[in-house]
């Protein structure tokens, strides 16, 4: 799985929105951006994935750069609940085989303000 | 629609012992995996579960094991404790369907603590 590199921590005003970035240099044309997040004290939960175009649903939008090298995660109106460590993970979704696992980082710890 | 159900939520036991974490996958899912996420760090990957069967393992010694029961629920199980087990313990999983694109649910942990 392609490696990827997040800042260790980012502010965001409440109201505001939020944009974080992922560096995945290194991924293949197969691979799929996805990203989770960790609420303290609780599980990963999932947030959005995609492979080149542009994504967005209920929680967040995804914009991957054409090249694929590096992507956005932005929260349109970040709340105080929105405060969590954000992770970037890219991988190929159904490798085959039995290879399913998820590789984390220490993620992006982001920090909404009020 | 139940979620990723994990227990117990806290555990605290002392070195040498032996210890039994359980896991109820979400409904229709099929595959479960067990995370280990020590403070500070992201979680990292100790084996997946389906079918009844260990497909796929990361770096840990055999002193955590598993098992998955046919109704897809399972179990971590770490022998001979050590003070670095202590961590918070997650239960992952999903569908094999393709279409799912490996979106994988977690439980909210387990909270082992080794004194």
């Amino acid at each position: 799985d392609a490696k990827t590199t997040q800042p260790t921590s980012m502010d965001c005003a409440e109201g505001r929105a939020a944009n974080l970035p992922c560096n995945h240099s290194t991924i293949s044309g197969n691979e799929y951006v996805y990203w989770y997040r960790q609420i303290h004290s609780q599980g990963p939960q999932y947030i959005i994935h995609g492979l080149k175009n542009n994504e967005t649903n209920e929680m967040a939008s995804l914009i991957i750069t054409e090249d694929r090298k590096s992507s956005t995660l932005i929260l349109p109106h970040a709340t105080l609940r929105d405060t969590a460590v954000y992770y970037c993970i890219v991988r190929v979704p159904n490798s085959g085989g039995s290879n399913y696992k998820l590789t984390f980082g220490k993620g992006t710890l982001l920090t909404v303000n009020p | 629609d139940a979620g990723v159900t994990q227990s117990p939520t806290h555990l605290i036991k002392t070195r040498g012992q032996q210890v039994t974490l359980r896991c109820s996958p979400k409904s229709g899912h099929d595959t479960v995996s067990w995370y280990q996420q020590a403070l500070g760090q992201g979680p990292q990957f100790i084996f997946q579960y389906y079918e009844e069967e260990e497909r796929q393992r990361g770096n840990f010694p055999d002193r955590f094991s598993g098992h998955q029961f046919p109704n897809y629920s399972s179990e971590l199980n770490v022998n001979a404790l050590l003070l670095g087990d202590s961590a918070l313990y997650l239960c992952a999983s999903r569908t094999r369907d393709r279409l799912a694109k490996n979106i994988q649910y977690f439980g909210a942990g387990t909270r082992l603590s080794v004194l």
